[in-house]
């Protein structure tokens, strides 16, 4: 079974990078017609696609946080990471790591961390 | 980028009504749209994908139609553990963005 799971810090400082992980575990992240990638949700809010990466490793971003966000895997330890530099409050949000199979919905998701960015 | 808009923002029914939730494009996506239904404190579950296409398991109350830029999420009976927010996303195309609609807070009457 396909399961996916975020990890990295609750709390980042205003104008660091946020770093999250997603490891991966009943599928390589090299296989398949699949896209990895990271939804966000800030507290109350709907649902924002920050970016995805396919099995092959081409990478695709939301065109309004491109400039910040870098998607990356780690083909060793079967997963994927993202990075989101000089965050503010509005990248206060859950972050969701998550498969997409070409064509298809996001399934499975993560369950999701919190990240707050505050001093 | 391709704004989605849904209707209701909410809505209150009851066991056993049927629901029409309602989803559009600001260009047409043809048929990539999913939805997607969110428990409080979970992250969401895909329902339908393609948008008529019900996913593996979800019960088949649930139904989805539509293509271009109009789009309809379907429950037949609603039940008790159908409350939620559901929301729609399309993914045509990768360079305008994959976006999501504000979502449709169900609750059960």
């Amino acid at each position: 079974q396909l399961q996916l799971q975020e990890s990295g810090p609750g709390l980042v400082k205003p104008s660091e990078t946020l770093s999250l992980t997603c490891t991966v575990s009943g599928a390589s992240i090299r296989s398949g017609n699949n896209y990895w990638g990271w939804i966000r949700q800030p507290p109350g809010k709907g649902l924002e696609w920050i970016g995805s990466m396919y099995s092959s490793g081409s990478t695709y971003y939301n065109p309004s946080l491109k400039s910040r966000v870098t998607i990356s895997g780690d083909t060793s330890n079967n997963q994927f990471s993202l990075k989101l530099n000089s965050v503010t409050a509005a990248d206060t949000a859950i972050y969701y790591c998550m498969r997409r199979p070409s064509g298809n919905g996001v399934d499975p998701w993560g369950q999701g961390t919190l990240v707050t960015v505050s001093s | 980028d391709i704004q989605m808009t849904q209707s209701p923002s909410s809505l209150s029914a009851s066991v056993g009504d049927r629901v029409i939730i309602t989803c559009r494009a600001s260009q047409s996506v043809s048929s990539w749209l999913a939805w997607y239904q969110q428990k409080p404190g979970k992250a969401p579950e895909l329902l339908i994908y393609k948008a008529s296409n019900l996913k593996s398991g979800v019960p088949s109350r649930f139904s989805g139609s539509g293509s271009g830029t109009e789009f309809t999420l379907a429950i037949s009976s609603l039940q008790p553990d159908d409350f939620g927010t559901y929301h729609c996303q399309q993914y045509n195309d990768y360079s305008l963005g994959f976006s999501f609609g504000p979502g449709t807070k169900l609750e059960i009457k």
